[in-house]
């Protein structure tokens, strides 16, 4: 596709179920974000993949929290045994990732994935 | 410590003025990009205007300027002209390190715009 495509664009679960969102990047980006952005609040930083860099965890909040890159494209982001403080929604971006010219490295979001833990 | 820091969570501004958007910043870094982007309330995420750290002019785009004050560490959104359109959330964001592999942004908590007709 032309964009950053996520899905499920909702997901409800209850309290304690595992949970998986995926995100497939712009075609030839590099570079795959993962941001949480909870109800009028900014946009907090969870995991970026660089190219087959070993990932940037340092967002991650909890060891529940997981993602996998495949094949540097595709994303994954798992949510084990979700609480009710999960419940944002998860944006994921992508950018070319080389910064050069005119290449401001500018980050292309998706619709995100609003996930809703009863 | 906060990296990138938005002052006002509210702004309003009559239509066809111009308007100020706050944002301050924090690194060691001598390399580093600074963004803003725009947050209807559809949810999407539009790239507004970049400035790299070794800018020397500001940058602009269309109705939107960048007031880039390297030695105050603040970079502040200028919109002129504000329409109607133009109410939205934006959000400062700082890329650190990376060189030109790029690197994580980091946004600030954000500026609700509101546009009065």
């Amino acid at each position: 596709g032309a964009g950053v495509s996520q899905s499920p664009s909702n997901k409800v679960t209850e309290k304690g179920k595992d949970v998986e969102l995926r995100c497939d990047p712009i075609s030839g980006h590099t570079a795959l974000y993962w941001y949480r952005q909870s109800l009028g609040q900014g946009l907090e930083f969870l995991i970026y993949f660089q190219g087959n860099s070993a990932p940037d965890k340092s967002g991650l909040p909890s060891d529940r929290f997981s993602a996998e890159r495949t094949g540097g494209s595709v994303s994954t982001l798992t949510i084990q045994r979700t609480q009710q403080e999960d419940s944002a929604v998860y944006l994921c971006a992508s950018s070319l990732g080389r910064v050069a010219g005119l290449n401001t490295g500018e980050l292309f979001f998706g619709e995100g994935s609003r996930l809703t833990v009863l | 410590a906060q990296k990138i820091t938005q002052t006002q969570p509210g702004m309003f501004v009559q239509e066809k003025e111009a308007v100020t958007l706050d944002c301050t910043y924090d690194t060691s870094d001598q390399s580093y990009g600074l963004f803003w982007y725009k947050q209807p309330s559809s949810g999407e995420m539009i790239f507004l205007i970049y400035q790299g750290s070794y800018d020397e002019q500001n940058a602009t785009e269309g109705r939107y300027s960048l007031n880039f004050q390297k030695a105050r560490k603040s970079a502040n959104l200028v919109i002129s002209a504000s329409q109607l359109g133009d109410s939205a959330m934006y959000f400062c964001a700082m890329r650190e390190g990376g060189g030109n592999q790029g690197g994580k942004l980091i946004f600030g908590q954000g500026t609700e715009l509101s546009v009065k007709p």
